[in-house]
């Protein structure tokens, strides 16, 4: 069974459009999390919710936006992409607010 | 969170001993040691944190020095399957979770 999951594992776009990427962990955790992956490999932290509350908010354009339907999903909807959005996003989730985080396989995302 | 220094790159023989190392020199003292490697293309995997004292779990041990300024990831035997790049990251443990992933280092275990 896959613990942290997410659709779609490949995305390719225009500019402008608005794309959603969804996540869902069945491990039971209360706290999920988006980073992305850039070019540079470098993984930064976007959002986490914990019990579907927005905990964390890191300087991310607000045309992205965490959707938390229930603690078990957290979606990233982002809005008008642009191409330096083009990165892998992944998706992860933690029992509680702590640091042993399990992490989904990623969403690659290119923008044209 | 405390920045951590990490050599860029090493190798190891497959079936020999792996030993990563990370210099933390301003942890504070509730900050933890964590490890997190990403195999290539895949999602960051956790492997082991500890605070004070030396750790061993089914995927690796982990030995902090007494000043806790560093710290050593240890893989026992390792297989051509453990070549990523490995994290070393301290952090509060109940932080929020804000996790900063430095450069790390890419280990290449090689045949």
């Amino acid at each position: 069974d896959t613990a942290v999951s997410q659709t779609p594992k490949y995305l390719v776009t225009q500019m402008g459009n608005d794309k959603s990427i969804k996540c869902e962990q069945n491990l039971g955790h209360d706290t999920m999390y988006w980073y992305k992956q850039d070019s540079k490999k470098f993984l930064k932290i976007m959002f986490s919710y914990n019990n579907k509350e927005l905990i964390i908010n890191e300087t991310v354009p607000n045309r992205f936006s965490p959707k938390s339907p229930d603690k078990a999903h957290l979606n990233l909807h982002i809005n008008s992409l642009e191409l330096g959005d083009s990165a892998v996003y992944f998706c992860a989730s933690s029992l509680l607010a702590t640091d042993t985080q399990y992490f989904g396989p990623g969403t690659r995302l290119t923008v044209l | 969170d405390a920045k951590t220094t990490q050599p860029t790159s090493m190798d190891c023989a497959e079936g020999r001993a792996a030993n990563l190392p990370c210099n933390h020199s301003t942890i504070s003292g509730n900050e933890y040691v964590y490890w997190y490697r990403q195999i290539h293309s895949q999602g960051p995997q956790y492997i082991i944190h500890g605070l004070k004292n030396n750790e061993t779990n089914e995927m690796a041990s982990l030995i902090i020095t007494e000043d806790r300024k560093s710290s050593t990831l240890i893989l026992p035997h390792a297989t051509l399957r453990d070549t990523a790049v490995y994290y070393c990251i301290v952090s509060e443990g109940t932080s929020g979770s804000r996790l900063t992933f430095g450069e790390g280092t890419q280990l290449t275990v090689n045949p």
